[in-house]
């Protein structure tokens, strides 16, 4: 079966410090990776996507990005982070294939002080 | 631009009865559509799925419904549980090839009273 690990689940950082979040993907092979974050009260909004190794799309302009490096692992980075950067930060994978659902992570709760 | 909208924030239910949550959407490129609950701290997890060509898609106590003409899609949970008690997202995609991506509307907040 299919599983989905993200860490780490809290972080408090520093206003200007990096970051780095993590998320592999056991189970399958090329999935579809994402990256989603949950600002307070709010919905969840879609960062990033992968559908291959080295392939990122980003969906707002933001103070992030986000790297593939292997098929299955896939990072959320920044290098100065901003008091609007905190929030609740969720990786998810899904099959390349039409009319499937994605698979969530346990998300990340980052606040930024 | 808020494409999948989910107007009620919260939503109260007596034990027993059924609950009803509902969504809008403006896309009509969309063609797939699920809902997804969530427990704080969690990441959400997938409930049920309907895709466009069909009008109702049932599991246990799930039913979704979607009228494609009025752009609405709900859910009914019946009976309902305190277990129910969690944040619910819809959610749809384009059925496009390549990345399915999926938009969420803001959430509603079940409450089940015993």
């Amino acid at each position: 079966s299919q599983t989905i690990h993200q860490w780490p689940a809290t972080l408090v950082q520093p206003v200007g410090s990096p970051l780095s979040l993590e998320c592999t993907v056991e189970g399958t092979s090329n999935p579809n990776l994402y990256w989603y974050r949950q600002a307070a009260g709010r919905g969840l909004q879609l960062l990033f996507y992968s559908v291959g190794i080295g392939q990122i799309s980003s969906e707002v302009p933001q103070n992030l990005s986000a790297s593939r490096p292997q098929d299955r692992q896939f990072i959320l980075s920044s290098k100065k982070l901003l008091l609007s950067d905190s929030g609740f930060y969720l990786c998810a994978w899904s099959h390349g294939r039409p009319n499937t659902e994605a698979f969530f992570g346990q998300g990340t709760r980052l606040t930024v002080v | 631009d808020q494409q999948v909208k989910q107007n009620s924030p919260s939503l109260s239910v007596q034990e027993g009865r059924i609950s009803i949550l509902n969504c809008d959407y403006t896309n009509s490129m969309f063609d797939y559509f699920l809902w997804y609950k969530k427990y704080p701290a969690e990441g959400p997890t997938f409930l049920i799925s309907i895709s466009s060509i069909k009008d109702k898609n049932e599991d246990g106590r799930f039913t979704v419904f979607l009228n494609k003409s009025a752009k609405h899609l709900s859910l009914h949970i019946v009976p309902s549980q305190p277990g129910d008690s969690a944040v619910y997202f819809c959610a749809a995609r384009e059925g496009s090839r390549g990345a399915q991506k999926l938009v969420f509307g803001q959430g509603t907040r079940l409450t089940i009273n015993p």
